[in-house]
């Protein structure tokens, strides 16, 4: 069963300061992985689609890289904007379904 | 462009009732996907579309869960009858064949079973 686990939950930074945020994977045959941002009250938006390890890939302040076992989406000098809720998913390399895993999210706060 | 259209945007119904949950994907957008997302169990996918066909829908939880295209422009997700646990926020989203793994979301649907 494919799983992924996002850590940390929540965290909660001061404007400028530069962190990460992990997202931890078990499949059976990477097809890919996605992060999505999710605003409160709103769907999730697209970010980033990761297909193999060593990839990376860049949007203004965030940068997601891949390795075999995880990957992790580093967040550059983050302001208040860049608060919500960032969602890791895995899509398997099984048959010709289109399933994503989902984890649960982490919860970032930016505080100015 | 709209983007992705649901309606209703929050549904307060007893338990027992039929619910009609209804999606209006991005024109052009040939897949098309409902999930339900949960606290306990985060954001999950419940049936796909491609070109109006079900793909697959294993991740419907049981037979009151139906979801149906008619065409190109229109889906729905029915539940029939509708149980306190179906309370979650239903996101509809679509895309394309050349992008499937960019998913455009709708606004989602609050739904609370009383």
């Amino acid at each position: 069963e494919d799983q992924v686990t996002q850590s940390p939950e929540a965290l909660r930074l001061q404007e400028g300061e530069s962190s990460s945020l992990n997202c931890s994977y078990t499949v059976s045959g990477l097809r890919g992985l996605f992060w999505y941002r999710q605003d409160p009250g709103k769907g999730p938006e697209f970010l980033f689609t990761l297909y193999s390890a060593g990839e990376e890939k860049e949007k203004e302040r965030l940068k997601a890289t891949l390795t075999k076992k995880e990957s992790f989406l580093h967040i550059t000098a983050p302001k208040p904007e860049d608060s919500a809720t960032y969602l890791c998913a895995v899509q398997a390399v099984t048959g010709g379904s289109y399933i994503p895993t989902f984890g649960r999210g982490t919860s970032l706060i930016v505080h100015p | 462009d709209a983007g992705v259209i649901q309606s209703p945007r929050h549904e307060v119904t007893e338990m027992g009732q039929e619910v009609t949950l209804r999606c209006k994907p991005i024109s052009g957008h040939d897949y098309l996907f409902w999930y339900r997302q949960t606290m306990m169990r985060g954001l999950e996918l419940l049936i796909y579309f491609n070109n109006n066909v079900p793909i697959d829908d294993s991740g419907m939880p049981e037979d009151r869960f139906s979801a149906k295209m008619p065409n190109a422009s229109f889906s729905t997700l029915k539940i029939q009858p509708s149980e306190p646990r179906d309370s979650a926020v239903y996101f509809c989203a679509s895309g394309t064949e050349r992008a499937q793994e960019t998913q455009y979301f709708g606004p989602g649907t609050r739904l609370l079973v009383l």
